[in-house]
């Protein structure tokens, strides 16, 4: 099994849904990433969280949100999707330090037509 | 100026060859590097981290130059499995998150 499981895989929605992606580990981790990646701009930090009270914002969380509902599980949601949000989705997992590298899910490829 | 820059590639190169990429980074403070290598649409994994001293693991070389803020990784003796992009991975002073190159393709052609 995966240490670290994203889903859904694939989803196709429609502009206006909302959607929720769900990421889940069982590395024991308590720091956990949302990155999208587009094509040409290599991936891109949209929240982070160091444990289940502490959520910050990356660099690109306008139009995201995220909750962190245990240790292992940490969701991100497209409250009202548009079109440029199409992207491919990955969740990370890290111990503390800074020499701690990330462990990555499987993405989740998302299209909003 | 993008804080990690990378030649986007493609490098084409036979199997048996070496081949050498570099990565520059523009925050001087910046305290921890990293090679991750990502097969085409799947997830990023860890190929090394880069310490100040250099390191190598089998065929790879990882240096840092801090003076000229780059970062560089050696393939010797390709192999057609080592098709992939390369991502070259920067964290900064304060930065609780990484910041990610856009990554260089490698191709390496019987």
């Amino acid at each position: 099994d995966a240490d670290v499981t994203q889903t859904p895989r694939n989803r196709i929605t429609k502009t206006g849904k909302r959607i929720m992606l769900e990421c889940s580990q069982t590395k024991g981790h308590d720091r956990m990433y949302w990155y999208r990646q587009d094509p040409g701009l290599g991936l891109r930090l949209i929240y982070y969280s160091f444990d289940v009270k502490d959520i910050n914002k990356g660099e690109i969380s306008d139009g995201y949100s995220v909750s962190r509902q245990a240790q292992a599980k940490f969701s991100l949601s497209l409250e009202s999707a548009i079109p440029n949000q199409t992207a491919l989705y990955f969740c990370a997992t890290s111990d503390p330090g800074d020499l701690q590298p990330q462990h990555f899910g499987d993405g989740t490829r998302l299209s909003i037509l | 100026r993008k804080e990690v820059e990378q030649d986007p590639g493609p490098f084409n190169v036979p199997e048996g060859a070496t081949v050498a990429f570099n990565c520059t980074y523009s925050n001087s403070a910046s305290q921890s590097f990293f090679w991750y290598r990502q097969d085409c649409r799947k997830e990023p994994k860890l190929l090394m981290s880069v310490y100040s001293s250099g390191n190598e693991d089998g065929r790879f070389t990882a240096q840092l130059n801090r003076a000229s803020q780059y970062i560089s990784l050696l393939i010797r003796d390709s192999k057609l499995s080592d098709s992939a992009t390369y991502l070259c991975v920067v964290r900064g002073t304060g930065r609780r998150a990484l910041t990610f190159g856009s990554g260089t393709r490698l191709q390496v052609q019987p």
